[in-house]
């Protein structure tokens, strides 16, 4: 089973700061992996699809990269609604697996 | 709109059964793959199963595998989860999504699940 580790668990910035959480798989998966944001209360939402593809509707401050083992999600500019907790998730084999997640808090 | 809403969530007693169903509407139900994903209070995300749209293809969680079973009624745009021996552990909002490229959209609104005596 391929395991997801995400980085940092919990981050904490100002507005307008730059913002990397990182994901690392346990085996190459190629791109397939996907982000999302999740606030509390509510369902996940996709924000970036095949590693580095940007979901229609989500800002262009929200940014991916990565492929093989090692992936990245960056919010270029972080704005007060970004406040919620990311994951990262691997399509690649079955059974699909998520990163513990990541809490971003907007000061 | 693409829309996903599930039902069926509850209160049960450890090694009862219930069954989750998820309905779909503004796409062609059919033409996608789906999965249920879940969240225990508090915790993260976890993967518990995946259908192929036409039901040839079914994977399951390891921690679920022989008491839950997925399936699916194109005619009726439904998914479905059936649990059963549930266990206090198995206690968590359960979501069906939509399989896009490499990732869920969109996801239902979710459902809870409490498994307790």
């Amino acid at each position: 089973d391929i395991q997801m580790t995400q980085s940092p668990s919990s981050v904490s910035a100002p507005v307008g700061d730059r913002v990397t959480i990182t994901c690392r798989a346990s085996q190459g998966i190629s791109t397939w992996l996907a982000w999302y944001q999740q606030k509390p209360g509510k369902a996940p939402k996709l924000l970036i699809y095949a590693a580095s593809n940007l979901q229609s509707g989500v800002p262009s401050r929200f940014s991916g990269s990565g492929s093989g083992t090692d992936f990245a999600l960056t919010i270029s500019s972080l704005q007060p609604e970004d406040s919620a907790t990311y994951y990262c998730h691997q399509a690649s084999s079955f059974p699909h697996s998520f990163g513990q997640g990541t809490k971003v808090e907007v000061k | 709109e693409v829309q996903l809403v599930e039902s069926g969530g509850g209160l049960v007693r450890p090694g009862g059964s219930l069954r989750l169903s998820c309905e779909g509407s503004g796409f062609t139900f059919s033409n996608y793959n789906m999965q249920w994903v879940r969240q225990a209070p508090g915790k993260g995300l976890e993967w518990v199963s995946f259908i192929s749209g036409k039901s040839s293809s079914i994977y399951y969680a390891e921690s679920v595998k022989g008491r839950f079973t997925i399936s699916r009624d194109n005619a009726n745009n439904s998914l479905y989860l059936q649990m059963s021996r549930l266990r206090d552990e198995d206690s968590a909002v359960y979501y069906c999504g939509r399989v896009a490229v490499a990732g869920i959209d969109p996801w239902g609104q979710g459902t809870l699940v409490i498994v307790s005596s």
